[in-house]
């Protein structure tokens, strides 16, 4: 069956540091996600991407985001210099269209020290 | 905008007992509707949606909700659970009509099944 794979599974960096997050969304999908859960909190949006632009953005998702589909099978988020609130489980989810719903990598745990 | 409230946070079950998970929503336009499981260190794995058409939906591993538009709630049912079930449950919420089906999640209910 078919799955999104998010590499690395947990990742710990300095405060002030760059991370990338990987994904490898579902091969035939369209549309490209990230998420994230503070610990204790809801899973919240922050982006979407859709024929090789963002779609739609959260507050969340300020400058210090940004995403990119480098190839026709990454898809990763960049975070340009770290802060301890940015500690938290990132998720990434490809869907094929607007009814299908989304389908979730296993997720990348940062944490920022 | 829309909301989303899950009412249970947490939901202790007994093996072979039934269960229900409540989840209320809010909106102003049409919305889709999903829940999602979390196993333990895994990611989230969509169980079943609403789209339109008929209020009871079914799902994977003997799941199923209803969706009651008067009281804006879609509850998640199972009949019989399983020490299996024992995971973490998310109530979602799109826009229909939305290019970029972004979901809005509900704070999730912890189900533990009981021997």
């Amino acid at each position: 069956e078919p799955e999104v794979t998010q590499t690395p599974s947990h990742q710990v960096t300095q405060m002030g540091q760059e991370v990338i997050l990987r994904c490898v969304p579902i091969s035939n999908h369209l549309y490209f996600y990230w998420y994230r859960q503070i610990l204790g909190q809801k899973v919240e949006f922050l982006v979407s991407f859709y024929n090789n632009e963002i779609s739609e953005k959260s507050e969340i998702f300020d400058d210090q985001f940004s995403v990119e589909r480098p190839d026709g099978s990454n898809f990763t988020l960049k975070i340009r210099s770290t802060k301890l609130e940015d500690s938290a489980m990132y998720f990434c989810a490809s869907s094929s269209g607007r009814a299908s719903g989304a389908f979730f990598g296993q997720g990348t745990r940062l944490t920022v020290v | 905008a829309q909301s989303v409230t899950q009412l249970d946070s947490q939901v202790p079950v007994f093996e072979e007992a039934p269960v229900e998970l409540r989840c209320n929503y809010s909106s102003s336009v049409s919305v889709y509707l999903f829940w999602y499981v979390q196993y333990p260190n895994q990611g989230l794995q969509l169980l079943l949606k609403y789209l339109s058409g008929s209020t009871l939906v079914k799902g994977i591993n003997g799941f199923e909700a209803e969706f009651n538009k008067s009281q804006t709630s879609f509850h998640l049912r199972k009949p019989s659970v399983h020490i299996s079930d024992t995971a973490e449950y998310f109530c979602a919420v799109s826009e229909a009509k939305a290019a970029g089906n972004k979901l809005t999640f509900g704070g999730g209910t912890r189900v533990l099944v009981k021997p």
